[in-house]
């Protein structure tokens, strides 16, 4: 079974900043791949970003990192120059390569609001 | 642009009458997924096919069914829709259920019940 926890239920910065949202996973898995996902208020999921846990650099995706640390189990997402229209709620998710963890496992997700 | 489709994206029904919600993809992807997601939760998995194969969530109401007559398509079936029901409804993608295959979703189609 895998768990994955965002601690902050939500979060303000101001735009052209940088913003950081925490995740830290658990699992037995021996592999696994950890994905971010950005949803705004119209409802869409969008897939921003994965590391894989064999990864050995941190992946990247424009203004977005990963800054994975994987003997302390965290994941955490840097979006860089925030822009208004990365106000959204943004989820954390994990899937491993055991039969039966094909699911993805979400945190309970960050609300980021950017002000100008 | 290769993509998941959902229709419609907003959809009214009245308690009780039986209501269809569909997504479409031209991604070629092996699994289709169906989640639900009720305000200011994350998303709950109800089930997924991969190719003709489906599987069923443990704790996915029998109210729910789905249907995949092909590859492009898939259908999500509420049977008689209570107020519980009422939520956003997720459909998404992925090539097969490897660790590294990222699901890709559609739009959404948010689900009202009168």
């Amino acid at each position: 079974a895998q768990k994955i926890t965002q601690t902050q239920p939500g979060m303000f910065v101001q735009e052209k900043e940088a913003v950081t949202l925490d995740c830290t996973y658990d699992t037995s898995d021996p592999s696994y791949g950890l994905f971010w996902y950005k949803q705004p208020s119209s409802g869409e999921m969008i897939f921003l970003i994965y590391q894989g846990s064999y990864d050995q650099q941190n992946a990247t995706e424009g203004r977005y990192s990963l800054n994975f640390q994987k003997a302390r189990k965290s994941a955490n997402l840097v979006i860089s120059a925030s822009q208004l229209g990365d106000s959204a709620m943004y989820f954390c998710a994990m899937r491993g390569s055991l039969s039966n963890d094909y699911k993805l496992s979400f945190g309970a997700g960050t609300t980021v609001t950017v002000r100008a | 642009d290769a993509m998941v489709i959902q229709n419609p994206r907003y959809q009214v029904t009245q308690f009780g009458k039986p209501v269809t919600l569909s997504c479409s993809q031209t991604l070629n992807h092996n699994v289709m997924y169906w989640y639900q997601q009720k305000s200011s939760q994350a998303p709950k998995l109800l089930f997924h096919y991969y190719d003709k194969d489906f599987n069923n969530e443990a704790d996915t109401p029998d109210n729910f069914q789905s249907r995949r007559p092909n590859t492009s398509f898939c259908f999500l079936d509420i049977r008689s829709p209570g107020l519980g029901d009422a939520a956003m409804y997720l459909c998404a993608t992925s090539r097969d259920l490897r660790a590294d295959q990222p699901q890709h979703f559609g739009d959404g189609t948010r689900l009202s019940i009168l």
